[in-house]
């Protein structure tokens, strides 16, 4: 079956424009996740969507980044006003209502702000 | 504050040469650990779930176990297919659907198997 997908897989911006993210689950999955990976550094945990429920945007940076979620399907990252700094790669993971622990990654988008 | 530190942060191995990944982790009640492997310009892709100390799992040249404070990652014979980045990363307890923002990862380990 068909994994995460993420698209665009990579992204060149120019400082201070808005870029959109998009993020395709595996079918089923009621999660999905949002992190940034910086070059040579771990992940950092972004924003949480599960079914229906208010999102966990407790991982989000500041204001201008934002994502939504069309029921239990696509998601969206929106950053607004890009800086130099928000260059990183941009993980979406999902999984199942049973299995929250076992995160399916997609490839990511990797963002380039000049 | 809860915490992850990997190490080394490279290794450079021959093949077959066997060797171990740390993990070391401070966590107020830990979860789960969580192994994964990152291949370059890919996601992250997952191995395995810990849960209790002295837990231990195995898949083909790769066993993990942990203990209270850390977690080995130990590669049996490597060959150069094996050769990735392998992160760790820790769910602390959170409650209901807040506990995904307790999911802390480390820097991983950058795995180099030399033919």
């Amino acid at each position: 079956g068909a994994g995460v997908s993420q698209s665009p897989s990579n992204k060149v911006t120019e400082k201070g424009k808005d870029v959109e993210l998009r993020c395709d689950p595996i079918s089923g999955h009621t999660a999905l996740y949002w992190y940034r990976q910086r070059l040579g550094q771990g992940l950092e945990f972004l924003i949480y969507f599960q079914g229906n429920s208010a999102p966990d945007k407790s991982g989000l940076p500041s204001d201008r980044f934002s994502a939504e979620r069309t029921g239990e399907s696509v998601s969206t990252l929106t950053i607004q006003r890009t800086q130099q700094e928000d260059s990183a790669v941009y993980l979406c993971a999902s999984s199942t209502p049973l299995s929250t622990d076992t995160q399916y990654f997609g490839p990511g988008t990797r963002l380039t702000v000049l | 504050e809860d915490q992850v530190t990997q190490s080394p942060e490279a290794l450079r191995l021959q093949e077959g040469e066997s060797s171990s990944l740390n993990c070391s982790y401070t966590v107020s009640g830990l979860r789960g650990l969580f192994w994964y492997r990152q291949d370059p310009g890919k996601g992250p892709e997952f191995l395995f779930t810990l849960y209790s100390a002295g837990e231990e799992k195995e898949k083909e040249r790769l066993k993990a176990t942990l203990t209270k404070k850390e977690s080995f990652l130990h590669i049996t014979a490597p060959k150069p297919e094996d050769s990735a980045t392998y992160l760790c990363a820790v769910q602390a307890p959170g409650s209901g659907y807040s506990s995904a923002s307790k999911i802390i990862f480390g820097s991983g380990t950058r795995l180099s198997i030399r033919p």
